[in-house]
């Protein structure tokens, strides 16, 4: 089965620390992107990677942190430096090539207690 | 910076009924601009793309058209049924890799 797996579903963490969320993709694709959802608000771009070992940061990147050492997996970090990180954050791939379409995994759910 | 806007926010038809959906850019420079599903608390389905050359893609009951002079787009859904309720996005692909979504509209179909 092909796909973008995200996990865990539900992450709970305390004010101070740091999470790390999971995205992982078996679709060939060298391009993943992270988003955050609000209630109310379209998706935001937090960080991008075209490529292995490279990515780019989003509209609103301050606050996260990101890893692309393997075209698979594409981590992301909450750091505590983030002031509301509450929110329903989206994982998505694409392959490259201009007009390809993203796909984007089942999402995690981050509650700061 | 591209702005994509989706009205309503908010629509309730009954089962069987055609519907149309909008979604607005201000930056004509597109590649491509693509629909989603998103059930609640899931993540996003791709329901169509449309490539900035084309005019229209089809697939099954939906229709998703594009117009990229005048900056908009529609989704046709024929048939409404309940299972068509959920909420519907569309995104852009401007110059550049970013994607720009709308806010999305939550549909209601009622049995």
């Amino acid at each position: 089965d092909g796909g973008i797996t995200q996990s865990p579903k539900y992450l709970f963490r305390k004010e101070g620390q740091n999470v790390t969320l999971s995205c992982e993709q078996n679709l060939n694709h060298d391009a993943m992107y992270w988003y955050r959802q609000d209630p109310g608000q379209g998706l935001r771009l937090i960080y991008y990677s075209q490529i292995v070992n490279d990515f780019q940061k989003g509209d609103i990147a301050e606050g996260y942190s990101v890893s692309r050492e393997k075209k698979e997996s594409f981590p992301l970090t909450v750091t505590s430096a983030q002031k509301n990180p509450t929110a329903f954050y989206l994982c998505a791939s694409r392959a490259s090539g201009t007009y390809n379409e993203q796909f984007f995994g089942p999402g995690t759910r981050l509650t700061v207690l | 910076k591209q702005e994509v806007t989706q009205i309503p926010a908010a629509l309730s038809v009954p089962e069987g009924e055609n519907l149309v959906l909008n979604c607005s850019f201000t930056d004509s420079a597109i590649y491509n601009l693509q629909w989603f599903r998103q059930d609640p608390g899931k993540g996003l389905t791709s329901l169509l793309l449309i490539q900035s050359s084309q005019r229209e893609q089809t697939s099954g009951r939906l229709n998703a058209s594009l117009d990229k002079s005048s900056g908009r787009s529609t989704l046709y859904i024929a048939a409404s049924q309940p299972g068509d309720s959920a909420t519907y996005l569309c995104a852009v692909r401007s110059v550049g890799n970013q994607f720009y979504f709308g806010t999305g509209t939550s549909l209601t179909v009622i049995p």
